[in-house]
């Protein structure tokens, strides 16, 4: 059983670009996650979505960044014009259910975005 | 407001001793928490998870001990193995806060031969 899938596993923009970030989440796995981790420091939840819903973005800044969970295919989180200080690692990480039924997240291997 | 803090930013301990990583949350509200091990280069990776109806988990070499009254919580590795040293962090969630994990800062742990 494939984890979680990431990719593309490294990135590379100029600032002003636009980045696309894609998950595959476990297979059986309706619910996903994305968070953001700097050098050094723990991962900060950025946004909860299950299929074609968008249900706790309090971590999303407010501008340039967007998430979806399309019916069909990957998750995508979107960062419009990339500034340098959007240069990170971003995981994604999938459950069965909700953490109240006992349903842990399990975490794909990144993408680490850098923004020259 | 919440947060989940560590002890140590770094352990050190010796191939096959026994290692003790703590973890201080805030929130007296969380009632799920999980521990993740992250090497270099890769995502956190599920160690074990406890729940606040429980004070004591026990999985494979690790136990997770859960102390409400003092909002402690530690992760004891048996027989510490050089496979063991990683980033590892503590992450708690509540019953208020829909899914999100709020994670730790981390502690590194390595192991010598």
């Amino acid at each position: 059983n494939a984890g979680v899938m990431q990719n593309p596993r490294h990135l590379v923009r100029r600032r002003g670009q636009e980045a696309r970030l894609r998950c595959s989440p476990m297979k059986g796995h309706s619910h996903v996650y994305w968070y953001r981790q700097l050098p050094e420091e723990g991962l900060k939840f950025m946004v909860y979505l299950q299929k074609e819903n968008i249900i706790d973005e309090s971590g999303m800044p407010k501008e340039r960044f967007s998430a979806e969970f399309p019916k069909e295919g990957p998750s995508i989180l979107r960062i419009q014009q990339v500034v340098r200080g959007d240069s990170a690692a971003y995981f994604c990480a999938s459950s069965r259910g909700t953490q109240a039924s006992n349903q842990p997240q399990h975490f794909g291997d990144g993408t680490r975005l850098s923004i020259l | 407001g919440e947060s989940v803090g560590l002890h140590l930013p770094t352990l050190s301990v010796q191939e096959g001793d026994n290692s003790i990583i703590n973890c201080a949350y805030s929130n007296s509200a969380s009632d799920y928490f999980i521990w993740y091990k992250q090497e270099s280069g890769k995502g956190p990776q599920f160690i074990i998870d406890i729940r606040s109806n429980m004070d004591k988990r026990q999985g494979q070499r690790v136990t997770v001990l859960l102390n409400k009254t003092v909002k402690h919580l530690s992760l004891q590795i048996a027989a510490t193995q050089p496979g063991d040293s990683a980033v590892y962090f503590c992450a708690e969630n509540n019953r208020y806060n829909t899914d999100k994990l709020i994670f730790g800062t981390g502690t590194r742990l390595q192991v010598f031969p």
